[in-house]
């Protein structure tokens, strides 16, 4: 089946830097998705990527959608300690068995030292 | 606008008992997915329906575990005959569409005992 490596597996930073992590994959996906998780909620979207190559913003958050439908990264900038959790990539797939259903990342861990 | 409804929050089991997981999508949401996380991973696709229908169930354990999602009404996850291993967060999403963006519930705990 589809899988999808994620990395950094955890990250620790201060306030104020920038943070950059990014997901591959085997397969082809037509959608990535970027959630954020907190300890015992759900997942959160913040960023949704539909076109190869496709950049896209949401406040200090950027993300990218690759060119070869393979892989993207999200950028966080000037960290602040709200941004601490653990942050997925999702893919959903291109077709057939894979429409609808989200293939995740193992996230990554952030940790924001003030 | 209300965001995806999961009930309960927290559910404990004995071994062997039943357990009934609900999920409320988002308003104008037909389509609904299930995942299952266990304690430091990723989360992994269960099963996928639309109203009355079940479109994807390739995530799902053949044996213990069914989901519906009744024309009124929540979907519903439902394991028999709990085990330990069962014990895990599972979470509903739902989306207007096939493609479109999943947005997902707060998640049900699980542990069985």
């Amino acid at each position: 089946g589809q899988q999808l490596n994620q990395s950094p597996q955890s990250m620790f930073i201060q306030e104020g830097e920038d943070v950059s992590m990014n997901c591959t994959s085997s397969s082809i996906f037509n959608t990535w998705l970027w959630y954020k998780q907190d300890p015992g909620e759900g997942p959160v979207l913040l960023i949704a990527l539909y076109k190869a190559g496709e950049l896209t913003s949401n406040g200090r958050l950027t993300a990218q959608f690759g060119i070869t439908r393979k892989d993207s990264f999200l950028n966080i900038s000037a960290s602040i300690p709200s941004d601490v959790g653990i942050y997925f990539c999702a893919g959903q797939g291109a077709g057939g068995t894979s429409y609808g259903k989200l293939t995740f990342g193992q996230g990554t861990i952030l940790t924001v030292h003030p | 606008n209300a965001g995806v409804m999961q009930n309960p929050r927290h559910l404990v089991r004995r071994r062997g008992q039943e357990a009934r997981l609900r999920c409320s999508p988002m308003k104008g949401h037909s389509h609904v997915y299930w995942y299952r996380q266990l304690p430091e991973e990723g989360l992994k696709f269960m099963v996928y329906l639309q109203k009355e229908n079940i479109i994807d169930e390739s995530g799902m354990p053949k044996e213990r575990f069914s989901a519906e999602f009744p024309k009124e009404g929540p979907s519903i996850l439902r394991i028999q005959q709990v085990v330990r291993g069962d014990s895990a967060a599972y979470f509903c999403a739902s989306s207007r569409d096939r493609i479109n963006e999943q947005f997902f519930g707060p998640g049900t705990r699980l542990t069985v005992l």
